[in-house]
Formats: C-alpha cells, structure tokens, sequence
C-alpha cells in the first residue's frame, strides 16, 4: 500500500511565524504535490515537484515555497504566515506512467494561522 | 482551460438504492479519470480509476467512461450510510506535461 504522511495533523502558528511543512512518501514515486483545500474552493494546486530538486508552481503559489532535496520528501514553506493562509493542506504523490497519474493523498495538515 | 465539473449536490439516496455521480469534462485529450472518496475532515482517498471507454467495475463500485460525451460517472450499488461523503472526480490532461484536475466534488448523503 501507498503510503504518504505528513509531520502534523493539527498547526497553529502565529502571522509572520515562517512554517514548514513536511511530506514523506515510502512507495518511490517521482512525483510530489502540495495542494490546499478550503470550503467552497476545492483542491487548489500550490507547487508540485516531477524529481529531486525539481519544482513547478501550480495554480496560487504566492506567499508558498517548497524544498525536495530527496525524492521520499517534499516540504512546503510558508516564508511568513497570514491569516489567510489558514487551511487544510494534503500532500500527494504519484508515479510517472502510461495512461495517467493516481495520485495519492497524505492525512493533510490542519493549519490555523491566528 | 481544462476543466472538470460536478454537480455539487448534496445528492441524497436511501439506503439499499443506486448512487449516481456524474462528472462532464472539457477537453477530448483526457487519458485518465479518477473518482476519490473524502470523508468530512479526512483526505481524499482513491476508489476507482478508469482509463478507456466503457465500465469498470470494483465491489460496489462501477467507474462508466464516455471519451465522445466527455462524461465520467460513478455509481453505488446498495448505497450504505457509511458512503456518505464527498466524491471528488478528476481527469488527468496532456498539456505538454500530465496535469490532474479536480472536480470541486459532489457531497452523498445515504439516508439509513
């Protein structure tokens, strides 16, 4: 089985506090992603990440960084949390194949930014 | 722009009866949809995922793909209260590089 995780279900951070968020994935995929998730909006793409050391921004990657320096991990950074940065964020992985792209989903990341 | 669209409910069915999702997408070159299950404040966790036209079916589950009508679906069979969630579809696009879309999702309540 796939297996994603994520460094915390629950964060409260306060505004201006820099944030990093961790993504572990056992299952060798190429392929990483951050996205978040608020009512009414949907999954939203951040970044993703095709290799090591490698990234693409995605649909609202303003205000977010992200790091993979091994392929088994992929932090998001919040270089200085807003409020409006309060989330869910899920990471996902998925490899690289013929037909398409399962993506799997971490926990998420219950982020409050007061 | 690629995009995926689901009624966004709430679809409510009695227990014991057929749950129908539908999902209409907007671009022919689509290779792959998948439907997730998220249940309220859980991630999305993959269920089915359908690749040709024609039915595929797992359990409960059947994934319906029609590439000419750009339609995906998804039905329940003997729909149980513990399928109560939301199902997020998502189609996976060649735009150079392939790019998975989500629906916003259709909320399922099944009534006990």
């Amino acid at each position: 089985d796939v297996k994603v995780t994520q460094s915390s279900r629950y964060l409260v951070k306060r505004t201006g506090e820099k944030v990093f968020l961790e993504c572990v994935q056992d299952m060798d995929h190429e392929n990483m992603f951050w996205y978040r998730q608020d009512p009414g909006l949907g999954l939203r793409l951040i970044y993703f990440s095709y290799d090591v050391k490698m990234k693409e921004k995605g649909d609202i990657p303003e205000g977010y960084s992200v790091s993979r320096e091994k392929k088994e991990r992929f932090s998001l950074i919040l270089e200085s949390a807003s409020t409006n940065q309060t989330s869910m964020y899920l990471c996902a992985s998925s490899t690289t194949g013929q037909g398409g792209y399962e993506q799997y989903f971490g926990p998420g990341t219950r982020l409050t930014v007061t | 722009q690629k995009e995926v669209e689901q009624n966004s409910g709430p679809l409510s069915v009695p227990e014991g009866a057929i749950a129908s999702l539908n999902c209409t997408y907007s671009d022919r070159g689509s290779q792959s949809f998948f439907w997730y299950r998220q249940y309220s404040g859980k991630s999305p966790e993959l269920i089915m995922s359908i690749y040709s036209n024609g039915d595929k079916e797992d359990g409960r589950f059947t994934a319906q793909l029609n590439k000419a009508s750009q339609y995906v679906s998804l039905l329940i069979r003997d729909s149980q209260p513990s399928d109560s969630a939301t199902y997020l579809c998502a189609g996976c696009f060649n735009t150079g590089g392939f790019k998975t879309i989500f629906g916003a999702g259709t909320r399922l309540f099944v009534k006990a």
